[in-house]
């Protein structure tokens, strides 16, 4: 199973909801990682966990919150967002230093 | 400073025509180097890889890239484009930190023209 999946594909929120997002793999990947990206731009990394802790931060603002619960399962918890939050969420694993497999991602909309 | 150049921001091409997408890192090592492409609203899919070896690399979808080290070129090339290519491609390098964190470029999006 070479595949990592995202649920759920599309999110509505208001700024005031609370919301996560899941992601998972199987592929035995000790690497996860939460991208966020705009229309018309690269992915931007959020955070980075290996071995199931969290190793990179890249300065996200606390409203979104992450977590992972075991080697396979990988939560980005949202709340309070703002409109600006809108993008597409996406999740990848890698083993070691090779390539990362990206999920099909989270189309988020805060209303 | 560290980077990644992707110099085109658009490029349209006929189908059947061959492509050549531009890609320039620079670091002080050679990074691991790949070619993503990602369709509207999708997530990424890896096209190919560079790690170390021939500089020639063979990905999916008959896509090819060579690594120049001189040129710290990693370029993107396929000999007969198809109308199902249009979508954004972008080249990204990793390997460099025990994190395997990635540097992608700005991304070419490609049009194919009937």
């Amino acid at each position: 199973d070479t595949e990592v999946t995202q649920t759920p594909k599309h999110l509505v929120m208001g700024m005031t909801n609370k919301k996560s997002l899941k992601c998972e793999q199987h592929m035995g990947h000790r690497a996860m990682y939460w991208y966020k990206q705009k229309a018309k731009k690269p992915p931007e990394l959020m955070f980075v966990y290996s071995y199931e802790k969290l190793s990179i931060n890249e300065s996200v603002p606390s409203r979104f919150s992450p977590e992972c619960p075991n080697s396979s399962l990988l939560n980005l918890h949202l709340h309070a967002l703002q409109p600006e939050d809108s993008a597409l969420y996406l999740c990848a694993s890698s083993q070691d230093r090779g390539e990362q497999f990206f999920g099909p991602g989270t189309r988020l909309t805060v209303l | 400073a560290q980077s990644v150049t992707q110099p085109d921001i658009h490029i349209t091409v006929s189908e059947g025509a061959s492509l050549e997408l531009r890609c320039n890192y620079s670091y002080g090592a050679t990074p691991y180097l790949f070619w993503y492409v990602q369709s509207p609203g999708q997530g990424l899919q890896l096209l190919l890889k560079y790690f170390s070896g021939d500089t020639l690399v063979q990905g999916i979808k008959g896509f090819e890239a060579e690594f120049k080290r001189s040129q710290s070129s990693f370029n993107l090339r396929k000999p007969s484009v198809h109308w199902s290519d249009a979508a954004e491609y972008f080249c990204a390098v990793g390997g460099l930190d025990n994190f395997n964190k990635f540097y992608f470029g700005s991304g070419t999006k490609l049009n194919v023209k009937p």
